[in-house]
């Protein structure tokens, strides 16, 4: 079993939706989260970084954490095309550089 | 203009030889990290360095080497000892070990 799960997609929203990405994971230690987007042949962009449980919003986008679920979410509001990328979780144990990251779901924003 | 830079975008080599990816960056940056992206798999790491003069394996070292000569520079070298080297080479860096890790363009290797 993988530490990190995403689902891979494709995954599939009209213009304008609401847009939900999530990552399960295994190992309770992790603490930081991040989120990052990667365009095709791209290297990844971060968009968020949280530390423990709770939501953190920026924008479109809202991050959340449940370390007694080990589930992350990322939600994307009024989606637009140009949300069209890969997104990547990645999480890391408090002390430890090495970050562990998820397949990435592939997201389509349809015009 | 502040960033990370990679080069070549695309790389081709013969099976048997060795080749240097180049990392610059010029965010005043002291961790740099090195990772492999295939598809269907997450990034994965090959060598991270927390300072200069100072490197660490990550998870899939084998068959790669670097050197941090440099605050700003990482090269990764792929040498013919690794099995499957045609790869997407991502390289990062983070103001200090543990923070949050910005990613270079990327240098997409093909080795024949």
């Amino acid at each position: 079993q993988k530490e990190v799960e995403q689902d891979p997609g494709p995954l599939s929203v009209p213009e304008g939706a609401i847009v939900s990405l999530n990552c399960t994971y295994s190992n309770s230690a992790f603490q930081y989260f991040m989120w990052y987007r990667q365009y095709s042949r791209k290297g990844p962009e971060l968009l968020m970084y949280t530390y423990s449980s709770g939501n953190k919003e920026d924008g479109r986008f809202t991050a959340q954490v449940d370390k007694s679920s080990k589930y992350i979410s990322l939600f994307i509001r009024d989606s637009q095309p140009s949300d069209s990328a890969t997104y990547l979780c990645a999480m890391r144990n408090f002390g430890n550089e090495k970050l562990t990251f998820g397949t990435g779901t592939r997201l389509t924003i349809i015009p | 203009d502040g960033g990370i830079t990679q080069s070549p975008k695309y790389l081709f080599r013969k099976e048997g030889q060795n080749v240097t990816l180049s990392c610059e960056q010029n965010l005043n940056h002291d961790a740099m990290y090195w990772y492999r992206q295939d598809p269907g798999q997450g990034l994965r790491l090959i060598y991270y360095s927390q300072i200069v003069n100072d490197f660490q394996k990550g998870d899939i070292a084998e068959g790669y080497s670097v050197s941090r000569e440099k605050k700003e520079s990482f090269p990764l070298t792929v040498t013919s000892a690794q099995k499957n080297p045609t790869a997407f080479y991502l390289c990062a860096s983070s103001y200090r070990s543990g923070d949050e890790q910005y990613f270079g363009p990327g240098t997409r290797l093909t080795v024949t």
